[in-house]
Formats: C-alpha cells, sequence, structure tokens
C-alpha cells in the first residue's frame, strides 16, 4: 500500500530537549516536505527536499533542520525545541511537478512544556 | 504575493443540502489549485485539482469545483452533503517555479442530521 508514515504519532517533550520525527514514504517520490498545522493559519511549509542530499528552507524554517540521506527518509530535527513549536505535524511527498498530488502522512501532534 | 483566502472558518449545513466552500486566490500568474479533506485525526487527502485543463473539476466523493479566473475563485461545492462530509477543508494553491503548496486557513464543514 502507498502511504506516507510518520513516527511518533504524538509526543510531548520539554523545553531544550533535543528530538526527531520520522518520515518515510514507499513510493520512490523525489518530493518531500514537512509542514506544520496551528489553527486559523492552515498549513506553512518548514523544509523541502527534492532529492537525496538536496534541501532547502519552506517559508517557516527557524528553529527546525531536516536531512535526505535516503530517497524514502525525510527526518524533521528540532534540535531544542520551544512551547511555540507545539503544533501537528505533516509529512508529505509527491512525485516532483507542481500539478502531482501531494501525499500525507497521519501527523505528530507535538506539545512542547 | 500569491495567496490563498477561505471565506469562513467554519461552515454548518443540514444532511441533504447543498454545500459551498469558498475560495480565492491571488496570484500574478496561472495557478495551480487543488482542494484537500482532512477527517479528524488523519491527514489530508486530496479532494481535487485544477491544473488548467477544464475549468469545472470533478473529485472524489461527489464534490467538485469551478475554477473562474475573473473572480480568482474556485469554490467547491456539492449538491447534497452527507453526515460522512463532515471535515476540515483546505484549498491550496501552486504556480510553476513555487515547490510549496500554499494553503488557505481551513474551513470546518459541520453537517447536521
Amino acid at each position: 500500500e502507498a502511504q506516507v508514515t510518520q513516527n511518533p504519532r504524538y509526543l510531548i517533550t520539554v523545553t531544550g530537549k533535543k528530538l526527531t520525527v520520522t518520515c518515510s514514504q514507499n513510493m520512490n517520490h523525489e518530493y518531500m516536505s514537512w509542514y506544520r498545522q496551528d489553527p486559523g493559519l492552515g498549513l506553512r511549509q518548514i523544509y523541502y527536499s527534492m532529492n537525496v542530499e538536496v534541501t532547502d528552507k519552506g517559508d517557516v524554517p527557524e528553529g527546525y533542520k531536516v536531512s535526505r540521506k535516503e530517497k524514502r527518509n525525510f527526518p524533521l530535527i528540532l534540535e531544542s525545541p520551544s512551547p511555540n513549536q507545539t503544533s501537528l505535524y505533516f509529512c508529505a511527498s509527491r512525485t516532483g511537478g507542481n500539478t502531482d498530488t501531494q501525499y500525507f502522512g497521519p501527523g505528530t501532534r507535538l506539545t512542547v512544556l | 504575493a500569491q495567496s490563498v483566502t477561505q471565506l469562513g472558518s467554519h461552515v454548518s449545513v443540514s444532511e441533504g443540502a447543498l454545500v459551498l466552500l469558498r475560495c480565492n486566490y491571488s496570484s500574478s500568474v496561472p495557478p495551480y489549485l487543488f482542494w484537500y479533506v482532512q477527517y479528524p485525526n488523519q491527514g489530508l487527502q486530496l479532494l481535487l485539482k485544477y491544473t488548467s485543463a477544464a475549468t469545472l473539476v470533478k473529485g472524489i466523493n461527489g464534490f467538485e469545483a469551478e475554477f473562474k479566473k475573473s473572480e480568482t475563485s474556485f469554490h467547491l461545492t456539492k449538491p447534497s452533503a452527507h453526515m460522512s462530509d463532515a471535515a476540515e477543508y483546505f484549498c491550496a494553491v501552486s504556480w510553476t517555479g513555487r515547490r510549496a503548496l500554499t494553503f488557505g486557513s481551513g474551513t470546518r464543514l459541520q453537517v447536521q442530521p
């Protein structure tokens, strides 16, 4: 089954404790991205990757890092989380064209205390 | 700057009534337009997309949307609401040269019995 998986689905942590949210897709997609969803703001892109070892900032990259060492995986790293990073995070992937459908993971709800 | 606006953060309809969710975009270049649906505790799923072919686009679950360039709109409609349509709906826009989707703030649809 074609899918995007994220782990963990729920995470509660404390300020400053480094964490990683994993994302994996089994569709051989080139393009992957991370979004955060906040009430009243819709989804905003954090980072994206066009292929292995190619990443770039989205609209709200501050406080986040990513890496793309393998085509299928695109982890999101918060080196020193802060309460304003409490949010719902989605990983997404697509083949590459602007008109292609993006496939979203189930989401990770992060709470930073 | 390119943007997308969804009018109405909450819409409530009766079962069997017409569903109309509004989306207006601002873009200086021809846009690609998408509607996504998010069911509770799930990721986003593509309903339909406009990619410069037919202006009336049919999607899944009986939804359709019409691209109106003169009104810069891409409203989502369904003739008869079902209880299962209760969800949050996001309009999104992309265009050639921009990798990310720009999302509206979302409209939560309630369907009353």
